[in-house]
């Protein structure tokens, strides 16, 4: 089993719809948790951490549900700029650094 | 400031070369890390450097990949023997201290023919 799932999409929207993308974790043992956005060809892109009470940026809003091993990730009021993949990540297990990635979800948001 | 920067940006070789990619990390940023990017697919975690030393080399997938950084700086991922399946994006990313947020370098797209 992966440590990370996503479902990898692709997710088409229109301008202004709101979309929501859901990852699961497996390492109950996880302490810290991520989106990150990677546009084609690019790195990935630090969108926002995810803390237990949820945390909002603006259009994004990220959740982190610890019993059931899932973050979430909201955007309202979609742009054509939000276009790009999302991934999820997580990690902080005790005596790890490295960051668990899902295999990202393809957001195209259409005029 | 400065972020991330690795080299080369992009690294043709033929199976069974050996290639070097380099990793500069943000100033200051104690730590290192390098991910592999296979296509459709998220990061993958290879090695972790606290410092000079690698705190965590879990990821890396045999003994053909080796990585330093014996400066505490400038990290560079070595892999010989190169295998078509090693073809991918190989990622750098650095964090202040080990726990911060990780910023990631542009990547060095490897293929291997």
């Amino acid at each position: 089993r992966k440590e990370v799932e996503q479902d990898p999409g692709p997710f088409n929207v229109p301008e202004g719809a709101t979309v929501a993308f859901n990852c699961t974790y497996s390492n109950s043992a996880s302490q810290s948790f991520f989106w990150y956005r990677q546009d084609c060809r690019k790195e990935p892109k630090l969108l926002m951490s995810v803390y237990s009470s949820g945390n909002e940026d603006g259009r994004f809003t990220a959740q982190l549900n610890r019993a059931s091993q899932y973050i979430s990730l909201l955007i309202r009021d979609s742009k054509l700029s939000d276009s790009a993949t999302y991934l999820c990540a997580v990690g902080g297990q005790t005596g790890a650094n490295n960051l668990f990635f899902g295999t990202g979800t393809r957001l195209t948001v259409i005029p | 400031g400065a972020g991330v920067s690795q080299t080369p940006s992009n690294k043709v070789t033929e199976k069974g070369k050996y290639v070097e990619l380099r990793c500069d990390p943000i100033s200051g940023h104690t730590a290192l890390y390098w991910y592999r990017q296979s296509l459709g697919q998220g990061p993958e975690f290879l090695i972790y450097f606290q410092g000079t030393g690698a705190a965590d080399d879990s990821g890396l997938p045999n003994d053909r990949f080796f990585a330093v950084r014996p400066e505490g700086s400038v990290s560079t991922l070595k892999i010989q023997r190169t295998e078509r399946g090693d073809s991918a994006v190989y990622l750098c990313a650095s964090s202040w201290d080990g726990q911060g947020t990780q910023y990631f370098g542009p990547g060095t797209r490897l293929t291997v023919l």
